[in-house]
C-alpha cells in the first residue's frame, strides 16, 4: 500500500514570496490533516478535512495560510505571503475516518523562509 | 500553554537495556494517547496507543502505560536496539478527536 505523498520536500523562498505545498493520502483515507511542526517542537494541527469538507481549522492563520482539498483526494496548504515564523516542517497525514484512527504520516516538505 | 509535555529532550540507553520514555498531560478530557516514532527526513510513524479505560497495553518489546490520576504516560522499550535510535513523540486527543503532541525526546541507543 502507497503511503501518504508530499511534495515538494524541501523549499527556500523569501519572505513574502508565495508557497504551495502538495499532498496525496493513502487511497481510501477520507480524512486528511495539515501540520506545522517547528523545529524543537511538536507538530501542531492547522487544518483538519473530512472527505472535502473543513472539519477544525481553528489554528490555521487564515490571513495568510489557506488549503483545499478537491474532490476529496488530494490536497494543497498555501501560504501568501510568508513570514520567516514559517519556517518549519509542513507534514500531511491521512486516516480512514475521524475519531480515534491511527494517522499515517507522509514524509513532510521542510520550507526555510529567508 | 502546553497540554502534553515531554520534559526529557534526549536520553541515552545502552544497548539491551530498558529505555523508559516519560510524557505529561494537563488536559483531563483527553482519553486517548499514542506514540509516535520519527527518523530523520521522515514523517511520524505510529506506534502504539493506549485508551483511557486501561492502564496498559503491549506490542512486542513496546508497552505503554498510564496513570490518570497523574496525568502521566510512559513508553517502555525492551530490550532496547540500536534501530530504536529516533525521536519519540507522545500524543493525545480529546472527543474532537484533534491530536496534541509532545515536543518530542531523542532517544539515542548505544551499542
Amino acid at each position: 500500500e502507497a503511503g501518504v505523498a508530499q511534495s515538494p520536500r524541501y523549499k527556500i523562498i523569501e519572505k513574502r514570496q508565495s508557497v504551495a505545498f502538495w499532498c496525496n493520502p493513502i487511497s481510501g483515507h477520507a480524512t486528511l490533516y495539515w501540520y506545522q511542526q517547528i523545529l524543537g517542537q511538536g507538530p501542531k494541527l492547522l487544518i483538519q478535512f473530512q472527505n472535502n469538507g473543513v472539519v477544525d481549522d481553528s489554528q490555521l492563520p487564515k490571513d495568510r495560510f489557506s488549503a483545499e482539498r478537491l474532490k476529496g483526494v488530494d490536497s494543497t496548504l498555501k501560504i501568501q505571503p510568508a513570514k520567516l515564523e514559517d519556517s518549519a516542517v509542513y507534514l500531511c497525514a491521512s486516516s480512514l475516518e475521524r475519531g480515534q484512527e491511527t494517522q499515517y504520516f507522509g514524509p513532510g516538505t521542510r520550507l526555510l523562509v529567508l | 500553554d502546553q497540554q502534553v509535555k515531554q520534559n526529557s529532550p534526549s536520553l541515552s540507553v545502552q544497548e539491551g537495556r530498558i529505555s523508559i520514555l516519560n510524557c505529561d498531560y494537563t488536559n483531563s478530557m483527553f482519553d486517548y494517547f499514542l506514540w509516535y516514532k520519527k527518523y530523520p527526513a521522515e514523517g511520524p510513524t505510529f506506534l502504539i496507543s493506549i485508551s483511557s479505560i486501561k492502564d496498559k497495553n503491549e506490542d512486542g518489546r513496546f508497552t505503554v502505560f498510564l496513570n490518570k490520576s497523574a496525568k502521566h504516560l510512559s513508553l517502555h522499550i525492551v530490550p532496547s536496539q540500536p534501530g530504536d535510535s529516533a525521536v519519540y513523540f507522545c500524543a493525545a486527543s480529546d472527543w474532537a478527536q484533534k491530536l496534541v503532541f509532545g515536543q518530542g525526546t531523542r532517544l539515542t541507543i548505544n551499542p
